[in-house]
């Protein structure tokens, strides 16, 4: 079983819609939880970073952590075609802060 | 404020050439530092982190190999490409591991083609 498991999609949606990217993961010991934004051929944006359970929002994005599931979600309010990008979620944990596990990565295409 | 750097941006190397990409980070010290490959629409694959400088961890046994001769330099060598080496190489940075800030923060990339 893989540490970190993210559908790859692709996900297609119209302008404007919410989009929900998720993430599930087996590492009891994760804590710190990161999104990242991958247009083609760039290397990986860090767009939000969260720690512990909850939520975190910044602008359009919204970052959730529901570490008793073992969940993570990125949603995107009013999505844009500028938005249209890969999509990793990465974690590490306080005993493997050296390494950070990563999921495949989810292609989203935002249709104008 | 930190920034990561790679060159080349773009490689086009034969079969069983050597091969030497280059990573520096500026505006940070003692940073943890990583090299990773990305096959084309698939996930990050770990190769070597480090911890400081002569300090290699390798995660894949393989034809590569990693150097740090500075605290903010990283390397990434062979001695014979193969056909397989072929993908994005990304180098990325984090906070050494007694910080309390654990994000990673990536290069442009190195895209590599072994013809």
């Amino acid at each position: 079983q893989k540490e970190v498991e993210q559908d790859p999609g692709p996900l297609s949606v119209p302008e404007g819609a919410i989009v929900s990217l998720n993430c599930t993961y087996s590492n009891s010991a994760f804590q710190y939880f990161m999104w990242y934004r991958q247009y083609s051929r760039k290397g990986p944006e860090l767009l939000m970073y969260t720690y512990s359970s909850g939520n975190k929002e910044d602008g359009r994005f919204t970052a959730q952590v529901d570490k008793s599931s073992k969940y993570i979600s990125l949603f995107i309010r009013d999505s844009q075609p500028s938005d249209s990008a890969t999509y990793l979620c990465a974690m590490t944990g306080y005993y493997s802060f050296n390494k950070f596990y990563f999921g495949s990565g989810t292609k989203l295409n935002v249709k104008p | 404020s930190q920034t990561i750097h790679q060159w080349p941006a773009t490689l086009v190397q034969p079969v069983g050439s050597p091969l030497s990409l280059e990573c520096t980070v500026e505006g940070t010290s003692n940073p943890n530092l990583y090299w990773y490959r990305q096959a084309a629409g698939r996930g990050l694959q770990l190769l070597f982190y480090s911890v400081g400088i002569g300090q290699i961890s390798s995660e894949v046994p393989q034809n590569l190999s990693a150097s740090r001769p500075q605290d903010r330099q990283f390397i990434l060598s062979s001695k014979k490409l193969l056909l397989s080496d072929s993908g994005f190489y990304l180098c990325a940075w984090s906070h050494a591991g007694t910080s309390v800030i654990y994000e990673q923060f990536f290069g442009p990339g190195t895209r590599l083609t072994v013809l």
